[in-house]
């Protein structure tokens, strides 16, 4: 089973600032991989598709990047509403698997 | 709009059983395969379950196998996941979550609000 690595666990930062998000594969997945948002009481929403393709209805400021077994996350400017927990995911390997999140929170 | 609103979660003791239901609404539902992810308290994401959109296969997580059945009417566009023998590790929160292929791809581009349940004595 793939093994998803996501650092850090918690990103302290204010609205208006850059987020870099990282996972790390246990192998390569090539660009079999998504990101997801989920805030509390809420259903996880999927943000970025195959690496690096934004799903629908996402602001252009959310990009994915990676491929392999890196992969960002990056937030350009954050909006009060993006303060939330960030899952990565593969699907190269099955079963697919989750990583343990990365918590963005208000400084 | 998509829209997925799971149901039928619960109390339970160990060995007990549970259905959960998912119903689906806003796109051609036997288009599209459908997942089950469970969420434990204190645990990341855990994919447990899918189903093609005919529904004529089905995938389990090894934690799940044998105890956990998926299923689906197209009729009634509605997919289901049958609970038996559960254990407390299966405690969580389950997600229904629509794929975004008729065969399981695991681009899951919509996701139910979740129906909570609770494997204790």
């Amino acid at each position: 089973e793939i093994v998803l690595t996501q650092s850090p666990a918690t990103l302290s930062l204010s609205p208006g600032e850059g987020a870099t998000l990282s996972c790390r594969a246990s192998q390569s997945v090539t660009t079999y991989f998504a990101w997801y948002q989920q805030k509390p009481g809420q259903a996880p929403r999927l943000l970025i598709y195959d690496a690096s393709n934004r799903a629908a209805g996402i602001p252009a400021r959310f990009s994915g990047s990676g491929s392999g077994t890196d992969f960002t996350l990056t937030i350009s400017s954050l909006e009060p509403e993006d303060f939330a927990l960030y899952y990565c995911q593969q699907r190269y390997y099955w079963p697919p698997t989750f990583g343990g999140g990365t918590k963005v929170d208000i400084k | 709009e998509v829209q997925l609103l799971d149901s039928g979660g619960g109390l339970v003791q160990p060995g007990g059983s549970l259905r959960l239901s998912c119903a689906a609404s806003g796109f051609t539902f036997s288009h599209y395969a459908m997942n089950w992810v469970r969420h434990a308290p204190g645990k990341g994401l855990e994919w447990v379950s899918a189903i093609s959109g005919s529904g004529t296969s089905t995938y389990y997580a090894d934690s799940v196998k044998g105890r956990l059945t998926i299923s689906r009417d197209n009729s009634k566009n509605t997919v289901y996941l049958q609970m038996n023998s559960l254990r407390a590790e299966d405690t969580a929160i389950y997600y229904c979550a629509k794929d975004g292929e008729v065969v399981p791809g695991y681009t899951l581009d919509k996701w139910g609000q979740g129906t909570l349940v609770t494997v204790s004595a």
